[in-house]
């Protein structure tokens, strides 16, 4: 598509309940990205896809989060058994590249999934 | 490890007023620098960069410059719009093999009529 595409737009949950964000980057892409956006805070990094490499889960903030992606494409962000705190909106991002020469790499990013645990 | 302070927002402009949002930096070693915008229901765009001290970044009115001797990079507007109204993210990326943006908190602006 023209965009990055992310789903749901907003999701409530319950805690203790698991939840599944989904991520289409743009086509042609390499590179995604999951960021996360807490109230008053900046963006956390959460994981990094690049190909067919391993990715880079070092931000993943505990094991109830995971995330994978399929085909080199469509990825999907998964919380297990959601608190309270994890209530924020997921930010995915895709880049063409993972630098180039000047290393400003240019990452375009989807609206977002507003996840609110109660 | 590396960092990136914007002034506290929201703030709240009328019509063709001058815009300047601070940021500072930390930063281990010598990092690309970056203005993203997020309009409202919008994802975060890239409004302007610069990839060495002393660049200047430019886009739709907007500057900003990369200024090393005060690790910062202000962004500044003679004239803002409306239309300008979004939330502003300083971010930083150090390496040309690091793939790693790490953001400001963002920084809310009004602009009324």
């Amino acid at each position: 598509g023209a965009g990055v595409s992310q789903s749901p737009s907003n999701k409530v949950t319950e805690k203790g309940k698991d939840v599944e964000l989904r991520c289409d980057p743009i086509s042609g892409h390499t590179a995604l990205y999951w960021y996360r956006q807490s109230l008053g805070q900046g963006l956390e990094f959460l994981i990094y896809f690049q190909g067919n490499s391993a990715p880079d889960k070092s931000g993943l903030p505990s094991d109830r989060f995971s995330a994978e992606r399929t085909g080199g494409s469509v990825s999907t962000l998964t919380i297990q058994r959601t608190q309270q705190e994890d209530s924020a909106v997921y930010l995915c991002a895709s880049s063409s590249r993972v630098a180039g020469a000047g290393g400003a790499n240019v990452l375009t990013f989807g609206a977002g999934s507003r996840l609110t645990v109660l | 490890g590396n960092s990136v302070t914007q002034m506290e927002g929201p703030v709240t402009l009328s019509e063709e007023a001058f815009l300047t949002i601070n940021c500072t930096y930390t930063a281990t070693g010598y990092p690309s620098l970056f203005w993203y915008v997020q309009y409202p229901g919008e994802g975060l765009q890239l409004l302007l960069k610069a990839t060495k001290a002393d660049d200047k970044g430019s886009n739709k009115g907007f500057e900003a410059t990369y200024r090393k001797e005060t690790t910062s990079f202000h962004l500044e507007k003679g004239s803002v719009q409306v239309s300008d109204s979004a939330v502003y993210f300083c971010a930083l990326k150090i390496g040309a093999g690091s793939y790693q943006l790490t953001f400001g908190k963002g920084t809310k602006l009004s602009v009324i009529p």
